[in-house]
């Protein structure tokens, strides 16, 4: 069964300091990783994607995860935070043939100024 | 990227009445959608899987006859909370797949709150 883990309910940092905002996976077969954003009262907006290919995959307003298969790992990253960056974030996985995203518990991020 | 809306953003009821949301992808064609309900603070919990066609898929505990989903068309998927009651109030949000890996695009959201 595919399982997602978000370790930190929250992490705080200072503007333009970098970020990073942690998960971990658990699927059969080659994992499909997303990472989304929610802004309060608002649905999911997709940052990124890793489907194959290089491990760091680039997105949406300066983010960028890594795909590290041995630690069964996605973490997000920013090199320097923007407060505007506030907002939950989701991590998700899913299988190859499957259609079911399965989502980690978020993280909230908030960007001191 | 893909485009999907839910309407209403927003809705307050009264208990015992039934609310319907609908869930549109408005510039391509969803054969799949999902309906999630998310609680404050809380992850999304997927509720059921929405085929054009056919009867959606319930996941575990989702009560079918109290969450009616209909999905009559390629662009439209409706989720109708029947009898509502204080306990339903929540956040419902929607999804649909698109794209070559079957990305799933996000609606906006629907906030019900019944009275």
């Amino acid at each position: 069964a595919q399982s997602v883990a978000q370790p930190e309910d929250q992490v705080n940092v200072a503007e333009g300091n970098p970020l990073t905002v942690k998960c971990t996976y658990s699927v059969s077969g080659n994992p499909y990783l997303f990472w989304y954003v929610q802004y309060p009262n608002r649905g999911l907006q997709f940052l990124l994607k890793y489907i194959t290919g290089d491990n760091l995959v680039k997105g949406s307003y300066g983010f960028e995860a890594e795909f590290n298969k041995s630690q069964t790992s996605f973490h997000l990253k920013k090199p320097s935070a923007l407060v505007s960056d506030s907002a939950l974030y989701f991590c998700a996985v899913r299988a190859p043939y499957g259609q079911n995203f399965v989502f980690g518990p978020g993280t909230r991020l908030s960007v001191l100024p | 990227g893909a485009v999907v809306s839910q309407h209403p953003s927003w809705v307050i009821c009264k208990s015992g009445t039934s609310v319907k949301i609908e869930c549109r992808s408005l510039d391509f064609q969803a054969t799949t959608m999902f309906w999630y309900r998310q609680f404050p603070k809380q992850s999304l919990m997927l509720m059921a899987t929405s085929n054009e066609g056919s009867k959606a898929t319930y996941e575990q505990g989702v009560e079918k006859d109290k969450f009616l989903i209909n999905h009559a068309s390629l662009t439209l998927s409706t989720l109708t909370v029947t009898s509502a009651h204080p306990e339903d109030s929540s956040f419902y949000i929607c999804s649909a797949n698109s794209g070559t890996y079957n990305e799933q695009f996000f609606g906006p959201g629907t906030r019900l709150t019944v009275l």
